[in-house]
C-alpha cells in the first residue's frame, strides 16, 4: 500500500460545477497537507497548506483535513476551464525532523466550457 | 520576486554521457529537496540537502546518481552515464530553514537519454 493514494482520474466537469478532489493516507504521523496545481509540462504551484485538521478556505478553494478519517479533499467552487490541470497533494510529518513532502500521483482535472 | 530557478530546461543526453541539473532556491530558503516525475506518474522524493549536507538520499539510485547543495552557488544533480530509463522530468523545490512548511518548486529540467 502506497503512503498515499490518489485516484488519477481523469476527472471532466462542466463549467461551473463544483470539484471534490481527494487524497487518503496511510501514515498517521502526517500532520502538514499541502495541495498543488501543475499544468502541462509545467512545475507543480502550492495552492494551499494546512497544519493539522480542519478546513482553510481561499477564494474559490477550500482545504479539509479529517486526520481521524486519514482524508484530505481540495474543493474548487465555480470551476474554470483554467483550473484544468494536475492536482497533486502533498503530505509531511514531523517525527524524526523529517520535513520531505510525500506526495500522491495526482489527479487529472478537465474542466470543459 | 525571483523563484526556485532550474536549468537548463532540457537537456539531451546521449546513453553514456553526464547529465548535470542545477537548482538555485528562492531568497532565504536552505533546504533543498529534488524529485523524478515520470509520464503518468506522480513526483518521486529523491534526495533531500540542507547546505553543505546530505539529510537523506533514500530515494536515490545506488549508482550513477548523485548531488551536492555547496555552501555557495546552486544544488546540483548529476547523473552519470545515463540510460534511457532516466529520462524523466526533474524537479527541484525548497523551503526555509528549520520549519516544517511548504517547499516551493521549479519549473523543472526535463532530460532526454538518445
Amino acid at each position: 500500500q502506497k503512503e498515499v493514494e490518489q485516484d488519477p482520474g481523469p476527472l471532466s466537469v462542466p463549467e461551473g460545477a463544483i470539484v471534490s478532489l481527494n487524497c487518503t493516507y496511510s501514515n498517521s504521523a502526517f500532520q502538514y497537507f499541502m495541495w498543488y496545481r501543475q499544468y502541462s509540462r509545467k512545475g507543480p504551484e502550492l495552492l494551499m497548506y494546512t497544519y493539522s485538521s480542519g478546513n482553510k478556505e481561499d477564494g474559490r478553494f477550500t482545504a479539509q483535513v479529517d486526520k481521524s478519517s486519514k482524508y484530505i479533499s481540495l474543493f474548487i467552487r465555480d470551476s474554470q476551464p483554467s483550473d484544468s490541470a494536475t492536482y497533486l497533494c502533498a503530505m509531511t510529518d514531523a517525527s524524526g525532523g523529517s520535513y520531505i513532502p510525500t506526495f500522491g500521483r495526482g489527479t487529472s482535472l478537465i474542466v470543459h466550457p | 520576486n525571483a523563484g526556485v530557478m532550474q536549468n537548463p530546461r532540457h537537456l539531451v543526453r546521449r546513453r553514456g554521457q553526464e547529465a548535470r541539473l542545477r537548482c538555485s532556491p528562492m531568497k532565504g530558503h536552505s533546504h533543498v529537496y529534488w524529485y523524478r516525475q515520470l509520464p503518468e506518474e506522480g513526483l518521486k522524493f529523491m534526495v533531500y540537502l540542507q547546505k553543505e549536507n546530505i539529510i537523506d538520499e533514500s530515494g536515490m539510485p545506488k549508482e550513477r546518481f548523485s548531488a551536492e547543495f555547496p555552501k555557495e552557488g546552486p544544488s546540483i544533480l548529476r547523473i552519470q552515464q545515463v540510460v534511457r530509463g532516466d529520462s524523466a522530468a526533474y524537479f527541484c523545490a525548497s523551503s526555509t530553514q528549520g520549519s516544517n512548511t511548504e517547499a516551493f518548486f521549479g519549473q523543472g529540467t526535463r532530460l532526454t537519454v538518445v
